[in-house]
């Protein structure tokens, strides 16, 4: 069955640093995600892409956010300087249809000390 | 904003029976409900979709209804096995599909 694959499983980063979450989608979906779960809590929408551009965005996804899909295979997140309180599982999703259901990545744990 | 509730209390039940767990949700209506599944440390999976007009949708031994009038959706396991114990999560779009809003989840743990 198709996969959401996403790298790293688990990052750990200083704060101030930049990291970039990798996430290949499943191959013929046409929308992208990006959601979030701080342990305990909800998951919680970050982004969603389509043709190359952010569909929408929350609030959550300020300046320090960015997502790219560089080829056509790959979809990144960006966080140019982490804050403590970015600890949290981030998930790549993605679907074939808008309004469908997502299939997600396994996710990776990002741990900012 | 959107505000879903699901029972925050973990539902325990025996091996065999019918799991019934309840999403509901206040302000405006959601055009699409999905319900998914999450394991520990894993990501949700996709597991039910009802649309606005659809009073009920079954796969397998699954089975979710969603009233409009009473914001409600419940979702159904019926048979129950102990491979069911997870936190299934409710999940709606508004008519703007580009996302979702999760509930926080309910605990299944089904005992053999």
């Amino acid at each position: 069955e198709p996969e959401v694959t996403q790298t790293p499983s688990h990052q750990v980063t200083q704060m101030g640093q930049e990291v970039i979450l990798r996430c290949v989608p499943i191959s013929n979906h046409l929308y992208f995600y990006w959601y979030r779960q701080i342990l305990g809590q909800k998951v919680e929408f970050l982004v969603s892409f389509y043709n190359n551009e952010i569909s929408e965005k929350s609030e959550i996804f300020d300046d320090q956010f960015s997502v790219e899909r560089p080829d056509g295979s790959n979809f990144t997140l960006k966080i140019r300087s982490t804050k403590l309180e970015d600890s949290a599982m981030y998930f790549c999703a993605s679907s074939e249809f808008q309004g469908g259901g997502y299939t997600f990545g396994s996710g990776t744990r990002l741990t900012v000390v | 904003s959107q505000k879903i509730e699901q029972n925050s209390e973990a539902l325990n039940i025996q091996e065999g029976k019918t799991a019934t767990l309840t999403c509901n949700y206040t302000n405006y209506s959601p055009a699409y409900l999905q319900w998914y599944r999450q394991d520990p440390g894993r990501g949700p999976v996709f597991l039910l979709l009802i649309r606005e007009n659809e009073k009920e949708k079954r796969k397998e031994r699954l089975k979710v209804t969603f009233d409009t009038t009473l914001k409600q959706s419940l979702f159904h396991i019926t048979a129950s096995q102990p491979a069911d114990s997870a936190t299934y999560l409710c999940a709606l779009a508004l008519y703007n599909f580009n996302k979702f809003y999760f509930g926080s989840g309910t605990k299944l743990n089904v005992k053999p």
